[in-house]
């Protein structure tokens, strides 16, 4: 399909597992960016990629989280040594670029992963 | 100072009524634009509709419009002829034309369409 991809859908692991959670965003998008978001709760910025330039870390909870883009376009989010906190949905989303200082390209959402540390 | 705040944490309508859903934002970046997402219970986050900050017209689309504000920095959607499936959370979003690529979204707002 054209848009984002997110796999596994679901991820069940026990605590203290390490875990990687994959975006595969639309082709031609060099914004990627990661958000969490808790049941009912809004979405929590993690990081987010543009082109070649370094990442914003931003929104990292802790040093157990890291993600990388390669190539310039599957990311993988890894979440270290897993606690039960980290339960949420994941989701992935991905965008144009500004385009020469205008500001309408929306960002495009997978479907998320669903996490569920025991 | 939060970037876009959504003061309705749940809202209810009566299906086929109108329906409108606060959103301000802080910026002071000229350039911006706004978005609102509708999550369904399923998960998925649904892009509805945009406003430029240049735009001199208030943004249309289908049932959906926005009720754009500039002096008073407000950006609220207009939900028009409720429909049962419109009950889901929404999001309000902001992109800065000038200062990067984030995205700044606000705490949403639960919609409830009564039958």
């Amino acid at each position: 399909g054209a848009g984002v991809s997110q796999s596994p859908s679901n991820k069940v692991t026990e605590k203290g597992k390490d875990v990687e959670l994959r975006c595969d965003p639309i082709s031609g998008h060099t914004a990627l960016y990661w958000y969490r978001q808790s049941l009912g709760q809004g979405l929590e910025f993690l990081i987010y990629f543009q082109g070649n330039s370094a990442p914003d870390k931003s929104g990292l909870p802790s040093d157990r989280f890291s993600a990388e883009r390669t190539g310039g376009s599957v990311s993988t989010l890894t979440i270290q040594r897993t606690q039960q906190e980290d339960s949420a949905v994941y989701l992935c989303a991905s965008s144009l670029a500004l385009n020469g200082g205008y500001s309408n390209q929306p960002q495009h959402f997978g479907d998320g992963t669903r996490l569920s540390i025991l | 100072a939060q970037k876009i705040t959504q003061t309705q944490p749940g809202m209810f309508v009566q299906e086929k009524e109108a329906v409108t859903l606060d959103c301000t934002y802080d910026t002071s970046d000229p350039s911006y634009g706004l978005f609102w997402y509708k999550q369904p219970s399923s998960g998925e986050m649904i892009f509805l509709i945009y406003q430029g900050s240049y735009d001199q017209q208030n943004a249309t689309e289908g049932r959906y419009s926005l009720n754009f504000q500039k002096a008073r920095k407000s950006a609220n959607l207009v939900i028009s002829a409720s429909q049962l499936g419109d009950s889901a959370m929404y999001f309000c979003a902001m992109r800065e034309g000038n200062t990067g690529n984030q995205f700044y979204f606000g705490t949403g707002t639960s919609l409830t369409v009564i039958p």
